[in-house]
């Protein structure tokens, strides 16, 4: 039973470029969470999907970034016109549900962004 | 505005003694808490949880400890082992209507190292 996929593991971009992140969630999981840890810091929340739909994009920055959770494929993070502040480790997280249940996210490896 | 913290960035212990790891929450709307361990270049591994309807929840080596009034937890690691040695952190969420739901909140870790 395959956990948190996501690609690619490391991912080098000159500012200015776009970087994408995928994250599959594990299999039967229907909730998708993107996260960001800065060095030296905690995971800050990013944003919260299902399929097709954006929950909370509360912790996107307004600019540049964006997410989506198609009805087929993994979920996307896509980073526009990237700069150094953006070079970070980039974590997706699944869950089941949240709706009335307690919410155990279960975390892929994560994405190592390196802005030049 | 850190709604989760941990005060110590570093825990050392001796192999076979107890690690006891502390977390503080301010956001009275929790009612979910979470602890995570994470090794270099990995995603962070779910170990174990306890809802604000409990004060304590053991699975195995490892106890998490809750008290609502002071918004405080803590996580017990008994025997501590090598493996051990990891960043631990500590996560929040809430159900409550109110709440930002699905969400977690996460402290900055504390690097655990268990010495022979």
């Amino acid at each position: 039973n395959a956990g948190v996929m996501q690609n690619p593991r490391h991912l080098v971009r000159r500012r200015g470029q776009e970087a994408r992140l995928r994250c599959s969630p594990m299999k039967g999981h229907s909730h998708v969470y993107w996260y960001r840890q800065l060095p030296e810091e905690g995971l800050k929340f990013m944003v919260y999907l299902q399929k097709e739909n954006i929950i909370d994009e509360s912790g996107m920055p307004k600019e540049r970034f964006s997410a989506e959770f198609p009805k087929e494929g993994p979920s996307i993070l896509r980073i526009q016109q990237v700069v150094r502040g953006d070079s970070a480790a980039y974590f997706c997280a699944s869950s089941r549900q949240t709706s009335g249940m307690y919410n155990e996210q279960f975390f892929g490896p994560g994405t190592r962004l390196t802005v030049l | 505005d850190q709604q989760v913290k941990q005060n110590s960035p570093s825990l050392s212990v001796q192999e076979g003694r107890i690690s006891i790891l502390n977390c503080d929450y301010t956001n009275s709307m929790f009612d979910y808490f979470l602890w995570y361990k994470k090794y270099p270049a990995e995603g962070p591994t779910f170990l174990i949880s306890i809802s604000s309807i409990k004060d304590k929840n053991e699975d195995g080596r490892f106890t998490v400890f809750l008290n609502k009034s002071a918004k405080h937890l803590s996580l017990h690691i008994v025997p501590s082992q090598p493996g051990d040695s990891a960043v631990y952190f500590c996560a929040a969420s809430g159900l409550s209507r109110g709440s930002t739901l699905g969400r977690l909140y996460f402290g900055r870790g504390t690097q655990l190292t268990v010495w022979p």
